[in-house]
């Protein structure tokens, strides 16, 4: 079975640009989680959705949004894109968002130039 | 103040070492706990939940202190594959759902 898959796995942007990022969860996971990895700093809570609708919302500027799909894929957005968006970002999936376990993606690596 | 702060290492073992990573959290109303490791460039991953009646997973041993807000994780006969960055992970829940928050990592060097 496959786990959570996200797309892409690497990507450079341009200050002021927009970026859209992908995640799949485990088939039959209805719930997403995207968290940001700073270099040297632990994963941080973005938003969590479960059945389409946002469950969480961490502290992060309105130039970050994200949806999920009738199919509970999700894609995470940020506009605007400044220096200090360079980070890993995971996509987390689970059944109903309300498990004590989450399964991580392997991340998108976001270079901003 | 972090709402979950560790001592981001590295610590530099021997192989067969014994070593514990500590981990404090501030929020009170903390429902669930956890450690995850991390290897380098990949993504966290679930070590083990912690309980307050301590819980051991084979060589790996964790404990929550609730009173204390306090988080442990011992590792005994360090092998060198456990060298990696551990995670201390607290859920705080958030509108019915789950919000983890993670410590800065504690990095672990585990040599011959």
């Amino acid at each position: 079975d496959a786990g959570v898959t996200q797309s892409p796995t690497h990507l450079i942007k341009t200050r002021g640009q927009h970026v859209t990022l992908r995640c799949s969860p485990i088939s039959g996971h209805k719930s997403v989680s995207w968290y940001q990895q700073v270099l040297g700093q632990g994963p941080q809570f973005i938003f969590q959705y479960y059945e389409k609708e946002e469950r969480g919302r961490g502290n992060f500027p309105d130039r970050f949004s994200a949806r999920q799909f009738p199919n509970y894929s999700s894609e995470l957005n940020v506009n605007a894109l400044l220096l200090g968006d360079s980070a890993l970002y995971l996509c987390a999936s689970s059944w109903t968002g309300t498990e004590t376990e989450a399964f991580f993606g392997q991340g998108t690596r976001l270079t901003v130039v | 103040r972090k709402e979950v702060e560790q001592d981001p290492g590295p610590f530099n073992v021997p192989e067969g070492a014994t070593v514990a990573f500590n981990c404090t959290y501030s929020n009170s109303a903390s429902q669930s706990f956890f450690w995850y490791r991390q290897d380098c460039r990949k993504e966290p991953k679930l070590l083990m939940s912690v309980y307050s009646s301590g819980n051991e997973d084979g060589r790996f041993t964790a404990q929550l202190n609730r009173a204390s807000q306090y988080i442990s994780l011992l590792i005994r006969d360090s092998k060198l594959s456990d060298s990696a960055t551990y995670l201390c992970v607290v859920n705080i829940g958030t509108g019915g759902g789950n919000k983890l928050t993670f410590g800065t990592g504690t990095q672990l060097k585990v040599e011959l």
